[in-house]
């Protein structure tokens, strides 16, 4: 099963509006980590925004905000007034934390959205 | 260093022989993740280090790809046999500690050509 899952593989945005990328995740765990990463076509990877699992607000980070849904194991990325150096490929990650599993520390990442900004 | 550094940057290698691809993560890292990825593709897992043991190596493709990291330090992982599917971007990344609020930091990548 996906850990980590991103249902939109392309997504359009006009300069200046706001947009939405969706994550979806799957775990038992109770603690765990959610990441955003942006990757720019030079192929870096730029971190953008962290959510704990028992973190009670919403993380934000300039224009960047996650929107948490925890019991729906969502957790969406917005970027509010895009500009076109938003274009890019952003990926949804999670590390998972439960320190008695084999899976303590990994982080997965899913499998990407492809941002487009239109002027 | 000031960043997680992998070497070499490109590498074009025949089919059938073996590569070795060496990742510096950022000094006091402890946390040291390999990923593949493709052209326009997402993150392939391949293997977590935490310390010099591999915690997770459950990404291997196959037993022709393996990795070792020793003084808690550097990583390398190495393909033998190579195919021409083994062609992709390999990604470094280090953290400094498995979980919580850090972040991994990424090396810029080898990409690997296999003709």
């Amino acid at each position: 099963a996906q850990k980590i899952t991103q249902t939109q593989p392309g997504m359009f945005v006009q300069e200046k509006e706001a947009v939405t990328l969706d994550c979806t995740y799957d775990t038992s765990d109770p603690s765990y980590g959610l990441f955003w990463y942006k990757q720019p076509s030079s192929g870096e990877m730029i971190f953008l925004i962290y959510q704990g699992s028992y973190d009670q607000q919403n993380a934000t980070e300039g224009r960047y905000s996650l929107n948490f849904q925890k019991a729906r194991k969502s957790a969406n990325l917005v970027i509010s007034a895009s500009q076109l150096g938003d274009s890019a490929m952003y990926f949804c990650a999670m590390r998972e934390g439960y320190a008695g599993g084999t899976s303590y520390g990994k982080l997965t990442f899913g499998q990407g959205t492809i941002l487009t900004v239109h002027p | 260093g000031a960043g997680v550094s992998q070497s070499p940057s490109n590498k074009v290698t025949e089919k059938g022989k073996d590569v070795e691809l060496r990742c510096d993560p950022i000094s006091g890292h402890t946390a040291l993740y390999w990923y593949r990825q493709s052209l326009g593709q997402g993150l392939e897992f391949l293997i977590y280090f935490q310390g010099n043991s591999a915690p997770d190596k459950s990404g291997l493709p196959s037993d022709r790809f393996s990795a070792e990291r020793t003084g808690g330090s550097v990583s390398t992982l190495t393909i033998q046999r190579t195919q021409q599917e083994d062609s992709a971007v390999y990604l470094c990344a280090s953290s400094l500690i498995g979980t919580g609020a850090t972040e991994a930091f990424f090396g810029q990548g080898t990409r690997l050509t296999v003709v």
